[in-house]
């Protein structure tokens, strides 16, 4: 069966400091990946997305970034947090297009 | 543009009601799928439910039922005979073509709050 690890299950760090999260799935191959970032309010907004190994697609301009080195471990990366980055950060695999996203346990970042 | 709205932000409701959270979308595809996601306070999203946009038949899952209607594009769930381990925050979510690496586009979500 499939599962999707991700980590650290939450962070602090200060503002300017570097981030990197991680998250790998295991029992499939090619699957499609996902970072989201879920802010106080609730809603979910698409980071990036990756359909390749070395494929990412920005939806949001920020200091973030993304990257797929392997064919199942998603990087999510930052050079400088800012105070605005804070949330929950979600990560995610589907396994074609419009087919059903299972995420990660989310890993919960505060910038202090 | 790819749209989905959950107008009720928080219900609260006493444990063994029913309870309907509403979900309304818009979208130019002509094929899509819906989605339901359950958030408990443990944060992972949890999967419910995946709907095509050709299948309008109401489906049932134990205390768990959708009612998809293309005609009002809604797709809302009633959960039956609330428990308090129902409590979360629900998502309804759209997949099209014209969604970016055809990711989910979430709603807002509703808050559910089941008391004994």
């Amino acid at each position: 069966s499939q599962t999707i690890h991700q980590w650290p299950a939450t962070l602090v760090q200060p503002v300017g400091s570097p981030l990197s999260l991680e998250c790998t799935v295991e029992g499939t191959s090619n699957p499609n990946l996902y970072w989201y970032r879920q802010a106080a309010g609730r809603g979910l907004q698409l980071l990036f997305y990756s359909v390749g190994i070395g494929q990412i697609s920005s939806e949001v301009p920020q200091n973030l970034s993304a990257s797929r080195p392997q064919d199942r471990q998603f990087i999510l990366s930052s050079k400088k947090l800012l105070l605005s980055d804070s949330g929950f950060y979600l990560c995610a695999w589907s396994p074609g297009v419009m087919t059903e996203a299972f995420f990660g346990q989310g890993t919960r970042l505060t910038v202090v | 543009a790819q749209k989905v709205t959950q107008a009720q932000t928080e219900i609260s409701v006493v444990e063994k009601e029913d309870v309907t959270l509403d979900c309304v979308y818009e979208t130019r595809d002509t094929t899509y799928y819906l989605f339901w996601y359950k958030q408990p306070p443990s944060g992972e999203l949890v999967f419910l439910i995946r709907r095509n946009s050709f299948d309008e038949q109401n489906e049932i899952s134990g205390r768990y039922s959708w009612n998809f209607q293309k005609s009002t594009s809604s797709f809302n769930f009633t959960i039956t005979a609330s428990q308090v381990v129902d409590s979360a925050v629900y998502f309804c979510a759209l997949s099209g073509h014209s969604n970016s690496g055809y990711a989910l586009n979430f709603g807002k979500g509703t808050s559910l709050l089941v008391t004994p």
